[in-house]
């Protein structure tokens, strides 16, 4: 059974603490990404990374960073939380990267991230 | 105007009924997603297309690339449907999310 998860379901932080969130998958995806969930705007990108080490901005991604080390895992960075990045944070990965390419995104469960 | 529309935004309906959720975009695609999000936040994949018709169950999904419309129809609906379906195309490199129908099945 594929999987994707996530470190924490709930997590309550402090403004201007730095908070990291990980995310990993089992089905040696190649493509990983981080997308923020708000009332009435959906799903929104922050970064995505199509290989280990490769990184590209996603359309929100002031106030994060990521890392990705491993294949397996990819890391989304609050540097200085503030109250505006409270919000469901979710992780998904999808097989390969290309244009062509016709793979559905797996999402991990979320993390409800407070910030205070 | 958002690139991905959904409509209805909110739809009640009684167990057993037929049920569409409607997805309109503007912007060329590959293939488009319906997902399926519970209270809770878990997304799960229901259908991954980019022409014709697929059927899963009680559910059918269908898209029309040259009208850049897809529907997901649900038959015989039960209380256990009730969550956000959403759309999402596939815009290279990555996904366009729609807002989501938020669907209610009521005993």
């Amino acid at each position: 059974d594929v999987k994707v998860t996530q470190s924490s379901r709930y997590l309550v932080k402090r403004t201007g603490e730095k908070v990291f969130l990980e995310c990993v998958q089992d089905m040696d995806h190649e493509n990983m990404f981080w997308y923020r969930q708000d009332p009435g705007l959906g799903l929104r990108l922050i970064y995505f990374s199509y290989d280990v080490k490769m990184k590209e901005k996603g359309d929100i991604p002031e106030g994060y960073s990521v890392s990705r080390e491993k294949k397996e895992r990819f890391s989304l960075i609050l540097e200085s939380a503030s109250t505006n990045q409270t919000s469901m944070y979710l992780c998904a990965s999808t097989q390969s990267y290309g244009e062509s390419s016709y793979n559905e995104q797996f999402f991990g469960p979320g993390t409800r991230l407070t910030v205070l | 105007k958002n690139e991905v529309e959904q409509s209805p935004q909110n739809l009640t309906a009684q167990e057993g009924e037929f049920i569409t959720i409607n997805c309109s975009y503007s912007v060329g695609i590959s293939a488009l997603h319906w997902l399926q999000q519970h209270p809770g936040g878990g997304i799960v994949s229901l259908f991954m297309l980019s022409s014709g018709k697929k059927k899963h169950g009680r559910l059918i999904a269908t898209i029309n690339i040259q009208e850049k419309h897809s529907s997901l129809h649900i038959t015989a609906s039960h209380p256990r449907d009730s969550a956000v379906y959403i759309c999402a195309v596939k815009r290279y490199p990555t996904f366009v999310f729609g807002p989501g129908t938020r669907l209610s099945v009521l005993p």
